[in-house]
């Protein structure tokens, strides 16, 4: 079956410290990776995916993810926090053989940055 | 460039009355359209999503009925809200890279 995990419920980092939220997951064939941002009361925003080429994805806002196909991992990392990044981080999977190309989410990081 | 639109953005509804939450998309066409319900604060739960025009899959069966009358336009309703059904939804569609989500309805059920 296809899952995403994020096994932290919260993350808690000072400012100008690097941060880094974790993900893993599980589909049959190949994923495509997503990794998106929800400030309180708001939708979410997308902040970068990894479909195919380099494993390691750029995204908005000064984030990156690493995409390891050994450890079926996807984490998101940011070198520098800012207190600003404190919101709710989600990281979804599609298998690429999806014909509806519907996201498993991961259950959320709580990202707080401290000054 | 493709914009989507949810409305209201709060809403809060006594036990029994009925309920429609409205999306619609601007600049694309034919797009896949999901409705998501956010409970808590945390995960995110699929509850119907819909690939055209009255073509509606429902992932969890409840309370509530989605529809597609138009291209660019799901509809979430329900005929008697119950207190389970609070929460934030969420409309969204499926564009280049990836999902682009509305801005949300905060809906709560007394």
């Amino acid at each position: 079956a296809q899952s995403v995990a994020q096994p932290e419920d919260q993350v808690n980092v000072a400012e100008g410290n690097p941060l880094t939220v974790k993900c893993t997951y599980s589909v049959s064939g190949n994923p495509y990776l997503f990794w998106y941002v929800q400030y309180p009361n708001r939708g979410l925003q997308f902040l970068l995916k990894y479909i195919t080429g380099d494993n390691l994805v750029k995204g908005s806002y000064g984030f990156e993810a690493e995409f390891n196909k050994s450890q079926t991992s996807f984490h998101l990392k940011k070198p520098s926090a800012l207190v600003s990044d404190s919101a709710l981080y989600f990281c979804a999977v599609r298998d690429i053989s999806d014909s509806n190309y519907q996201l498993i989410w991961g259950a959320g990081t709580k990202l707080i940055i401290k000054p | 460039s493709q914009t989507i639109h949810q409305w209201p953005a709060t809403l809060v509804q006594p036990v029994g009355s009925p309920l429609s939450l409205e999306c619609t998309v601007e600049g694309t066409s034919n797009p896949n359209l999901y409705w998501y319900r956010q409970a808590a604060g945390r995960g995110l739960q699929l509850l119907f999503y819909s690939v055209g025009i009255g073509q509606i899959s429902s992932e969890v069966p409840q309370n509530l009925s989605a529809s597609r009358p138009q291209d660019r336009q799901f509809i979430l309703s329900s005929k008697k809200l119950l207190l389970s059904d609070s929460g934030f939804y969420l409309c969204a569609w499926l564009g280049g890279h990836g999902y682009t989500f509305g801005s949300g309805t905060r809906l709560t059920v007394v």
